[in-house]
């Protein structure tokens, strides 16, 4: 059962336009959001979070948007580059049973921002 | 700069044998570190959280005694895979949660073949 989706396994984006990228979740124990992108061969890198208790927060051309109530997030990127083109992950954090905190994955969407 | 190191990068076994990674905390204590494994075009698989001064904690369908983790100071985990088969062939990721600023950093992978 996944409780973190990403119904899109890959999009494609000129370069200037922008990217939305999308997350939907199940559990509503789930009180943080995280994006991560991924590179081939190489770890996640930690690129935006929100916390249940907002809608949105920004860095720079990274923007995520959290809807509780539709229990769906998403990604913007804009301008969206050539260098953004990576795996995206939405991962979803909740305590486990050990008290610790614990991270569910999507399955990712690759984006393709073409020049 | 790289926050979690993981060594090897990558390594290349006889079926049979045991392989070992280790996986490094480099400026900051994780008293709780995870192992992921990727298949190809999939998302990350947590395997288990390892803890500090205790037991690993086991993801369900994944065999303790097979895959051993030991996490021996503030700074390392170890993750070894024993008895390799190639179906264990598979990219490995640590990470190390920094909870004060509520993401995981992840190390860069290891790609293990068994040959």
């Amino acid at each position: 059962d996944q409780q973190v989706k990403q119904n899109s396994p890959s999009l494609s984006v000129q370069e200037g336009r922008i990217s939305i990228l999308n997350c939907d979740y199940t559990n509503s124990m789930f009180d943080y959001f995280l994006w991560y992108k991924k590179y081939p061969a190489e770890g996640p890198t930690f690129l935006i979070s929100i916390s249940s208790i907002k809608d949105k927060n920004e860095d720079g051309r990274f923007t995520v948007f959290l809807n509780k109530s539709a229990k769906h997030l998403s990604l913007h990127i804009v301008p969206s580059q050539p260098g953004d083109s990576a795996v995206y992950f939405c991962a979803a954090s909740a305590y486990n049973a050990g008290n610790n905190r614990k991270l569910i994955w999507g399955l990712g969407t690759s984006l393709a921002v073409n020049p | 700069g790289a926050v979690v190191s993981q060594h090897p990068s990558w390594v290349i076994c006889k079926s049979g044998t045991s392989v070992k990674i280790e996986c490094r905390s480099l400026d900051f204590q994780a008293t709780t570190m995870f192992w992921y494994r990727q298949f190809p075009k999939q998302s990350l698989m947590l395997m288990a959280t390892s803890n500090e001064g205790s037991k690993a904690t086991y993801e369900q369908g994944v065999e303790k005694d097979k895959f051993l983790i030991n996490h021996a100071s503030l700074t390392l985990s170890t993750l070894t895979v024993t008895s390799a088969h190639p179906e264990d062939s598979s990219f490995y990721i640590c990470s190390a949660p920094r909870w004060a600023k509520d993401t995981q950093y992840f190390g860069p992978g290891t790609r293990l073949t068994v040959l």
